[in-house]
C-alpha cells in the first residue's frame, strides 16, 4: 500500500524560500504521478502543480510560475517542492497527493508559516 | 480564484439527502473527468468520487456522482453527522493544462 509522509512544520520569513519533502512507501516514486495541492487557513484546495510519468512533463499552475520548483529524487523515493520569494499569502497547509483517476493518497500535510 | 464554482454550504436533516453542484466549462468539467473529495476539520481530503461517478472501495453508496455538459453533482443520501464536512470536486482544464477544484461547500448536518 502506498504511503505519502511530509517533512515537518516550517516558520519563514518573507522573501525566503521552503523546500518541502514528500517520501513515498510502498511503491516506486518512478511509477507515479506526485502532485501538490495547498490550503491557506479557512479557504479551500489550490492545486499548484505536478508530474506526468507517462509524458515526462511537469506541469505547474500560472499563478505560481517562475516561483515554484518540483523535483524528485528517485533513489530516495522522495518528491519535493520548493517555493521561494515567501510572501504571508503563502502560510497554508501544504499536500502532495498521487494522481491516479483522482488524488487518491494524500500525505499528512505540511504547516508552512510566513511571517516576519 | 477557482474556476469551478459550488454552493458555499447545504444542510439537511439526518437521513435526508443533499446535493452539491459543480459549474465549469467545456475545457474542464466539460472535457475531463471529475472527482470529489471529502475533508474533514483538521485532515487531509479524501476521495469520494472518481471518473464522474466511480467509488473506491470503502466509499459508501450512500455517495453518488453525476456529470451532465458542464456541470457535476455530488448526491448524498441518508445524512449521517459524521458526513459534516467540506466537499470539493477536482477536474484538469485543458486550456489551463493544470489541475482545478471547486470553491467548495460546507455541508451541515441540522
Amino acid at each position: 500500500q502506498v504511503h505519502l509522509v511530509q517533512s515537518g512544520a516550517e516558520v519563514k520569513q518573507p522573501g525566503a524560500s521552503v523546500k518541502v519533502s514528500c517520501k513515498v512507501t510502498g511503491d516506486a516514486l518512478t511509477d507515479l504521478s506526485i502532485h501538490w495541492v495547498r490550503q491557506a487557513p479557512g479557504e479551500g484546495l489550490e492545486w499548484m502543480g505536478g508530474f506526468d510519468p507517462e509524458e515526462g512533463k511537469t506541469y505547474y499552475a500560472q499563478k505560481f510560475q517562475g516561483r515554484l520548483i518540483l523535483t524528485e529524487d528517485t533513489s530516495t523515493d522522495t518528491t519535493y517542492m520548493e517555493l521561494r520569494s515567501l510572501r504571508s499569502e503563502d502560510t497554508a497547509v501544504y499536500y502532495c497527493s498521487r494522481s491516479e483517476d483522482s488524488f487518491d493518497i494524500w500525505g499528512q500535510g505540511t504547516m508552512i508559516t510566513v511571517s516576519s | 480564484q477557482s474556476v469551478l464554482t459550488q454552493p458555499p454550504s447545504v444542510s439537511a436533516a439526518p437521513g435526508q439527502k443533499v446535493t452539491i453542484s459543480c459549474s465549469g466549462s467545456s475545457y474542464n468539467i466539460g472535457k475531463n473527468y471529475v472527482s470529489w473529495y471529502q475533508q474533514l476539520p483538521g485532515t487531509a481530503p479524501k476521495v469520494l468520487i472518481y471518473d464522474n461517478n466511480k467509488r473506491p472501495s470503502g466509499i459508501p453508496d450512500r455517495f453518488s456522482g453525476s456529470k451532465s455538459g458542464t456541470s457535476a453533482t455530488l448526491g448524498i443520501t441518508g445524512l449521517q453527522t459524521g458526513d459534516e464536512a467540506d466537499y470539493y470536486c477536482g477536474t484538469w482544464d485543458s486550456r489551463l493544462s493544470a489541475g482545478v477544484f471547486g470553491t467548495g461547500t460546507r455541508v451541515t448536518v441540522l
